[in-house]
This record gives C-alpha cells, sequence and structure tokens, in this order.
C-alpha cells in the first residue's frame, strides 16, 4: 500500500536559520503530494500541493519540489521565523475507490527560537 | 473553501461513559472522514461517513466502539463508547475539496478528548 515516511523531529532551529524537513513515499499510482501545517491547539491546514511530476508548491515561503524519481516531496524555507513553529505532515493523496483518501506522515514537530 | 467547526473543542470524561463530536461543515459535501491523533503520532483515518449510508470503518476500527452518524450533507458525529484512558487523543473531522479533485482536505480545529 501508499506510504509517507518524513524525517523525526523535533527539529530546532534559529530564527533566520534554512529549513528542510524530508518526505519520501510510495505508491502504486501516480499521487497528489502536499504539506499540511498543525499549529499548537488547531487542526491541520494545507501548506501546499503538487498534483504532478516536477511541480513545485510554495506559500508563505515555503516550497516543495514533486521528484518521481526520488519519489520525493521535501519541504524547503530558506529563513524561518519563530511564528513557524508548527508540526508538519507530509502526505500524499491516490484516488482509489472513487476518493482521494490521503496517508499522512508521521509529522516532524519544527521549533524556531528567536 | 470549507469551514469546519467541531463541538466541543476539548472534555474531560470518565472511563466506562462516551463522548459524542459534532462536526458542521458551511456547505455540503459528500464525504467526511473522522481522524484520531494520539499524542505524539500521525493521523489514523477511523472512518469514512457518506451521506444516507453506513460509514466505512479502517482496520482496527468498530462500529460498536465508534459509532458515526451522518444525518445529511453538512453535519456528521462520531461517539467513542466505553472510554478508557487509551481513547485519550485529538479526533479531527475532515472533508475532501471537491474542485479539482487533487485529494486537497480541509480540517476541522479538533476535539480533545482525556479520559480519566
Amino acid at each position: 500500500g501508499d506510504s509517507v515516511t518524513q524525517m523525526e523531529g523535533p527539529v530546532t532551529l534559529s530564527e533566520e536559520a534554512c529549513l528542510t524537513i524530508n518526505c519520501t513515499y510510495t505508491a502504486t499510482g501516480y499521487p497528489s503530494l502536499f504539506w499540511y501545517v498543525q499549529y499548537p491547539g488547531e487542526g491541520l491546514q494545507l501548506l501546499l500541493k503538487a498534483t504532478k511530476a516536477d511541480d513545485k508548491g510554495s506559500n508563505k515561503g515555503f516550497e516543495a519540489t514533486y521528484r518521481k524519481e526520488t519519489t520525493s516531496f521535501h519541504l524547503e524555507k530558506g529563513s524561518v521565523q519563530v511564528s513557524d513553529s508548527a508540526v508538519y505532515f507530509c502526505a500524499l493523496s491516490d484516488r482509489g475507490g472513487g476518493s482521494y483518501i490521503p496517508t499522512f506522515g508521521r509529522g516532524t514537530s519544527l521549533i524556531v527560537h528567536p | 473553501s470549507a469551514v469546519i467547526s467541531q463541538k466541543p473543542s476539548r472534555d474531560i470524561c470518565q472511563r466506562g461513559t462516551s463522548l459524542t463530536i459534532q462536526c458542521q461543515v458551511d456547505s455540503q459535501v459528500t464525504m467526511m472522514f473522522w481522524y484520531r491523533q494520539q499524542p505524539g503520532q500521525s493521523l489514523t483515518l477511523i472512518a469514512t461517513a457518506n451521506q444516507g449510508s453506513e460509514a466505512t470503518y479502517e482496520s482496527g476500527f468498530v462500529i460498536d466502539k465508534f459509532p458515526i452518524s451522518r444525518p445529511n450533507l453538512t453535519f456528521s458525529t462520531l461517539t467513542v463508547s466505553n472510554l478508557s484512558p487509551e481513547d485519550s487523543s485529538i479526533y479531527l473531522c475532515s472533508v475532501e475539496r471537491l474542485a479539482g479533485g487533487t485529494g486537497e482536505q480541509f480540517f476541522g480545529p479538533g476535539t480533545r478528548l482525556t479520559v480519566l
């Protein structure tokens, strides 16, 4: 079945540092790929997505490129802020049975210090 | 986008009791999903709820423990029955974005359940 593997956290950075959170996937079809973010005490919200190979999703300074050859979708940001502290989930969605029920990674906690 | 609300936002319950969680969406949706998120863990899909039909449960989850209702296209409830401390978790409902059909989901804010 489909699966998503992302790096374990927590990732602890100083403000303005560069961020990379690795995510790799296995899927039988051609999935869409997502990064969701969960701020403390809140539900998940979509951060960015890519629906086909070589697509780059971007939002709020975060980027991720759909790499089919390496089955990866790493999340990057050039300069993190304290407000980026949250849990980040990589996910894929592969249409099956008529619905895109997603598969989530375990989540990576990001802590940004001033 | 869809706006999703959940009630209650949190609750503390005694062992052996039940808690019913409500999920309300501001637009009509075909499928609603219920997840469990245990501390430090990823999301685990409990079941998929279609309006007018029985919910479809994932492996390890049964209707007697997690009965679900879906009376219309904007509302669903999840009941966690016969509570034990192991049920302490965050419960999330979500809906699938229909336009574009890429699988994007919208989540409610979650219900934090603590069982004593």
